[in-house]
């Protein structure tokens, strides 16, 4: 089971924002983080709980071991406002945190 | 490109059948396993399943076990999943998506919405 958090957040452009989630056991690292806009696919930032996606900018991050992890976008862009979900891929079934809504301030 | 192209919007009635393809270009298809997620409106993502390409059984979350069953068709490179006894809480958008040697899912379809109503 994943728990993210906060389940929203204002924040404002340039912001920085971090978000959590929390495994209730250890995922040795095998998470994920996507970003999802209305009405569009989710789209891949982070995986192996740190590694940068291709394409991805520089102001996304990931940290974490064992059962806790974040996301931290350092300097919050227009384009960064959506909805964002931590999965854990290492046991079966594969699960999602219940995702954490950015919105503008 | 690594693409995955889903079957268009289906709408059906309560207790019916509904099968949504998913069909891989621009890698090799048995290389990656292919897994399905729905999205309810205004809800998160949910994972229903996974399925080797190129066969073997597949792993379903429990909540579907016995009422979903996954395919793979490696002649025309396409995934599908059938979901049986339709009842609006299927009502949600439909996900194929792509485990690379990743922890992760890098490449989604493009989601197809499936309308339970009477």
């Amino acid at each position: 089971q994943l728990t993210q958090s906060p389940s929203s957040l204002s924040a404002s452009v340039r912001d920085r924002v971090t978000i959590t989630c929390r495994a209730s056991q250890g995922i040795n690292s095998r998470l994920a983080w996507y970003q999802q806009k209305p009405g569009k696919v989710p789209k891949l930032l982070i995986y192996d709980g740190s590694t940068v996606q291709n394409g991805v900018p520089s102001r996304f991050s990931g940290s974490g071991s064992g059962t806790d992890f974040t996301l931290t976008i350092s300097s919050l862009q227009p384009e960064d406002f959506a909805t964002y979900y931590c999965q854990q891929l290492n046991t079966y079934p594969i699960t999602f945190g219940q995702g954490t809504r950015l919105e503008i301030k | 490109q690594v693409l995955l192209v889903q079957s268009g919007a289906e709408v059906k009635r309560p207790g019916a059948s509904v099968r949504v393809s998913c069909k891989a270009s621009g890698y090799t298809f048995g290389d990656h396993y292919i897994q399905w997620v729905r999205q309810a409106p205004g809800q998160g993502l949910e994972w229903m399943g996974v399925i080797n390409p190129l066969g073997g059984r597949p792993s379903y979350a429990q909540k579907f076990q016995g009422r979903v069953t996954m395919t793979s068709d490696t002649s025309t490179s396409t995934i599908y999943m059938e979901m049986r006894s339709l009842t609006s809480e299927d009502t949600a958008v439909y996900f194929c998506a792509r485990l690379p040697g990743i922890y992760a899912f890098d490449v989604w379809g493009q989601g197809t919405m499936v309308t339970v109503s009477s």
